[in-house]
């Protein structure tokens, strides 16, 4: 099925490791998102890339870097992770200048 | 405060009941209005989008906004136990040449057979 592919859909880190959370979309969007939600908290902004060649910081960038490989594919690295990351994360993707997002169905990142 | 208000619920209705969410809104810099829908362990989904004050109708669904009031509604009629899920509001503005969206905590919705 077209859309937004999210991998891995599970992941459990130890304090301290580092890993990436790899998205591809096949619409040929230009904008890709990474959220993260947690209960209470609804969904916020972690990066974004408006297109191919950008990106940019969200509401909560710390502790993450992203890169925008090329227009299909937007991943997001934890260098160090911390417990305070254990999250859902969810990447997506839009048209540019509008405001429908495609997401993806998640990563579950669990930090001990 | 937050920028966007939403009751965390959960709301439980019996199926066949009209269903009413809701938002409330500070910055009256918003200019879009959507619902997402999110099954449970799934990505949200863009259920309705609309720009102006009024009603905007699709199907059993229907967006209602508000501006004088910062408020927005989402009206289900006839609710099945497959609109089960958690409804988040979200709302568009631009600053500063930049686009902001900003989404609200999300409503759990449980229909009851």
């Amino acid at each position: 099925n077209a859309g937004v592919t999210q991998t891995p859909k599970f992941q459990v880190l130890k304090t301290g490791q580092s890993m990436t959370l790899q998205c591809a979309q096949d619409m040929n969007h230009n904008s890709m998102y990474w959220y993260r939600q947690d209960p209470g908290m609804g969904l916020r902004l972690i990066y974004y890339s408006a297109s191919e060649g950008t990106t940019d910081k969200g509401e909560v960038p710390n502790g993450y870097n992203v890169s925008r490989l090329n227009k299909r594919e937007f991943s997001l690295r934890l260098e160090s992770a911390a417990p305070s990351q254990t999250s859902v994360y969810f990447c997506a993707s839009s048209e540019l200048g509008t405001a429908s997002l495609t997401f993806g169905s998640g990563t579950r990142l669990t930090v001990v | 405060q937050k920028e966007v208000e939403q009751d965390p619920g959960p709301l439980s209705v019996p199926e066949g009941a009209i269903v009413s969410l809701n938002c409330t809104y500070s910055n009256s810099a918003f200019q879009y209005f959507m619902w997402y829908r999110q099954y449970s362990r799934k990505g949200p989904e863009l259920l309705m989008y609309t720009y102006s004050s009024g009603n905007k109708e699709d199907g059993r669904f229907t967006a209602q906004v508000d501006k004088s009031s910062k408020y927005i509604s989402l009206f289900i009629r006839d609710s099945q136990p497959s609109d089960s899920a958690t409804y988040l509001c979200a709302m568009r503005r631009v600053d500063f040449g930049n686009e902001k969206l900003t989404f609200g905590t999300g409503t759990r919705l449980t229909i009851i057979p």
